[in-house]
């Protein structure tokens, strides 16, 4: 079994929707979260990252940890096409030296 | 503010030939990660280094090795290439104490072995 489980997609919708992409992790020790957004042939940029359950906001996207659960959202809202792209969710046990990412979930926002 | 710089972009090799990969990290930052990502795969930890020392090592055979400089630089070598090599080959910066979480990628090193 995998530490971090994201379905790779792809994952196709209208301009203007909510999207809603999720990972589900195994290791109870996992203790900050983090999504990264990557662009086609280019490196990860972090896009939001929290170490409590609970939501976290930024303009359009909406972070969301469920501890009990072992399972971490990120919300789009009003999608734009800028926001096709894969993204990743990572995830980090404090006191580690690594990132450990999920597979990548493949974003299409349809004009 | 310089951002985290790699090079080559691109790196076309052959079955058992080494080769060497550089990043250098954003300015203040000390510590340098490599990550390796395969197609259609998010990145995996290869090692991390900190004050020019290996710092935490993945789950990577010792073919793959680095090097980091006074300032702050790195290199990945990869000897004895194998074509699962073949990856996306990303660096990443930070600053000492800092979490994970603020790490900065590279727009990495695209290295295909045939």
């Amino acid at each position: 079994q995998k530490e971090v489980e994201q379905d790779p997609g792809p994952l196709s919708v209208p301009e203007g929707a909510i999207v809603s992409l999720n990972c589900t992790y195994s290791n109870s020790a996992f203790q900050y979260f983090m999504w990264y957004r990557q662009y086609s042939r280019k490196g990860p940029e972090l896009l939001m990252y929290t170490y409590s359950s609970g939501n976290k906001e930024d303009g359009r996207f909406t972070a969301q940890v469920d501890k009990s659960s072992k399972y971490i959202s990120l919300f789009i809202r009003d999608s734009q096409p800028s926001d096709s792209a894969t993204y990743l969710c990572a995830i980090e046990v404090q006191g580690a030296q690594k990132l450990v990412f999920g597979q990548g979930t493949r974003l299409t926002i349809n004009p | 503010e310089t951002g985290v710089t790699q090079s080559p972009t691109h790196l076309i090799k052959t079955r058992g030939q080494q080769v060497t990969l550089r990043c250098s990290s954003q300015s203040g930052h000390n510590t340098v990660s490599w990550y390796q990502q395969a197609l259609g795969q998010g990145p995996q930890f290869i090692f991390q280094y900190y004050r020019e020392e290996e710092n935490g090592r993945g789950n990577f055979p010792p073919r793959f090795s680095g090097l980091q400089f006074p300032n702050y630089s790195s290199e990945l070598n990869v000897n004895a290439l194998e074509l699962d090599d073949s990856a996306l080959y990303l660096c990443a910066s930070s600053s000492e104490g800092a979490g994970q979480e603020t790490q900065y990628f590279g727009p990495g090193t695209r290295l295909l072995v045939l």
